[in-house]
C-alpha cells in the first residue's frame, strides 16, 4: 500500500540546536519532494522543494536532503529557534498529477 | 504580496444542509486546490482547476462538487452536510511556471487560511 511516514512522535529540541525530522515514503515516485510548515489553525506555509535528481538543498537554516533509493527526504533546521516550533508537513509532487500527498506531519517544539 | 483569501473563514452549519465555501487565488495564479484536513490529520486532497477546468480529483464525496470561474476565483458547493464533514478545508493556488501544454508538476503551492467547518 502507499503510505508517507513522517516522525510518530513530536520532536522536542533545545534552542540553538539542530532539528532533524524525517520523511519515508513507500510505493510512490514522486517528482519532488516539498516541506511545508503549518501552524495551529493555519495554512500550510511552502518552505523548500527537492528535485528528484537533487540530493540536498539548502535555505538559510534550512536543508533538506532527498535519496530516492532509500525512499526518505530528510529536513533538518540549524540553529533553532522558539519561532521554529510549529508542525512541518512533507508532500510528494508527482509528475502525472497536480495534487500534493501530504505525509502525517511533525510537531516541533523548541525551547528556550 | 496578495495571498489566498478564503471566505467564510469559519462557518456553522447543521446535518444535511448544505455550504459554499469561496477562494480567490493570488492574482495571476492559473491553478486552484482544495484540500480538507480533519482535526490532528494531514490535508487531504479533493480537486483541482486548471484554466476553470477540473484537473485532478481525490478523495471528494459524490455529495461535494466545486468549480472555478472565469475571474479564477472557486467555490467549493458541499451538499447533505454530515458531522464527518466538520474539517477545515484549504485552498491553495499555483502558477504555471510557463511550460508549454498545461500544467506543470513544479507546483509550489500557496495556501489560503482555511475555511472551519462545524456540522452540528
Amino acid at each position: 500500500s502507499q503510505k508517507i511516514e513522517q516522525n510518530s512522535e513530536a520532536l522536542n529540541i533545545q534552542e540553538g540546536k539542530t532539528a532533524t525530522l524525517t520523511c519515508n515514503y513507500t510505493n510512490y515516485s514522486p517528482a519532488y519532494l516539498q516541506w511545508y510548515r503549518q501552524d495551529p489553525g493555519r495554512g500550510p506555509v511552502f518552505l523548500l522543494l527537492i528535485r528528484e535528481n537533487e540530493k540536498e538543498k539548502r535555505k538559510e537554516r534550512l536543508k533538506v536532503t532527498f535519496d530516492t533509493t532509500l525512499k526518505q527526504s530528510l529536513f533538518h533546521i540549524t540553529a533553532s529557534q522558539p519561532a521554529d516550533s510549529a508542525t512541518y508537513l512533507c508532500a510528494l509532487d508527482m509528475m502525472d498529477t497536480d495534487k500534493l500527498i501530504f505525509g502525517t506531519g511533525t510537531r516541533l517544539q523548541v525551547f528556550p | 504580496a496578495a495571498g489566498v483569501i478564503q471566505s467564510p473563514r469559519h462557518l456553522i452549519k447543521e446535518k444535511r444542509e448544505t455550504a459554499t465555501l469561496k477562494c480567490y487565488p493570488i492574482p495571476r495564479h492559473d491553478t486552484v486546490y482544495w484540500y480538507q484536513q480533519g482535526p490532528g490529520q494531514d490535508p487531504q486532497f479533493l480537486i483541482s482547476f486548471y484554466e476553470k477546468m477540473q484537473s485532478d480529483k481525490g478523495s471528494i464525496p459524490d455529495r461535494f462538487s466545486a468549480q472555478q470561474f472565469s475571474d479564477y476565483h472557486s467555490e467549493l458547493n458541499m451538499s447533505s452536510l454530515e458531522l464527518g464533514d466538520s474539517a477545515l478545508y484549504f485552498c491553495a493556488s499555483s502558477k504555471d511556471p510557463g511550460l508549454a501544454g498545461g500544467p506543470s508538476s513544479y507546483n509550489e503551492q500557496f495556501f489560503g487560511p482555511g475555511t472551519r467547518l462545524t456540522v452540528l
